[in-house]
């Protein structure tokens, strides 16, 4: 157990639809990142958060967006859903400072299946 | 942007066998983690290596920044090695964000 814990573990949907992935980072860490992967992309970096501002951003569709709130938890916001971001979406938290990332800890991940 | 090079792309084992999985970077890192997925999708911390040489029971790793490359090594293999095997690294020139090699696909054979 990484101390990351994400939810909805699984979730299937309909196209056009919006979800929300939820992400709760280790105990005193204050950096949350956001990574998808897809068969055809690999592990792609979405965004990154630390103390609730955003410090580095990825290949972020538009349709997606983040926020990190007060208590650290964070959250990946997917609209307009199209088939292709069917994927598995991590998150990971560090102890890193704003400019370095640490050593990463992953999330069991959220498959989202878009139909 | 950097580039993460990881070979071979696949292995096959059998149970007892040594491996190395080799990973090279095109640019100097201040990060370098080496990762496990299991067949179920987690993504396990295996080593946390931005330089010099680190071992965890029958596994072991090596990073030799200088020459841009990494080495994980993996003894007396078992089934539940399997799986895919990645290296990420943070970059100087984009911080905040770990860059992941495409990974190694690893099937111990009982």
């Amino acid at each position: 157990d990484s101390g990351v814990t994400q939810t909805p573990k699984h979730l299937i949907t309909a196209t056009g639809q919006r979800v929300t992935l939820r992400c709760s980072p280790r105990s005193g860490d204050l950096s949350v990142y956001w990574y998808q992967q897809s068969l055809d992309q690999g592990l792609q970096f979405l965004i990154q958060y630390y103390n609730g501002e955003e410090r580095a951003k990825g290949n972020i569709l538009e349709r997606f967006s983040a926020q990190q709130f007060p208590d650290l938890h964070s959250e990946l916001n997917l609209s307009s859903l199209e088939l292709g971001d069917s994927a598995l979406y991590f998150c990971a938290s560090s102890v890193g400072t704003s400019g370095r990332t640490g050593e990463l800890f992953f999330g069991e991940g959220s498959r989202l299946t878009v139909l | 942007g950097i580039q993460v090079e990881q070979s071979p792309p696949d292995l096959i084992l059998q149970e007892g066998a040594n491996s190395t999985l080799r990973c090279n970077f095109s640019d100097s890192v201040n990060n370098l983690q080496w990762f496990h997925q299991n067949p179920w999708g987690q993504l396990i911390n295996l080593f946390y290596i931005p330089s010099g040489t680190k071992q965890n029971g029958r596994l072991s790793a090596t990073t030799v920044a200088t020459e841009r490359y990494s080495l994980l090594y993996i003894s007396s293999s078992q089934t539940t090695d399997s799986g895919v095997y990645f290296c990420a690294v943070e970059w100087g020139g984009a911080t905040n964000k770990l860059i992941f090699g495409t990974g190694t696909l690893l099937a111990v054979q009982p």
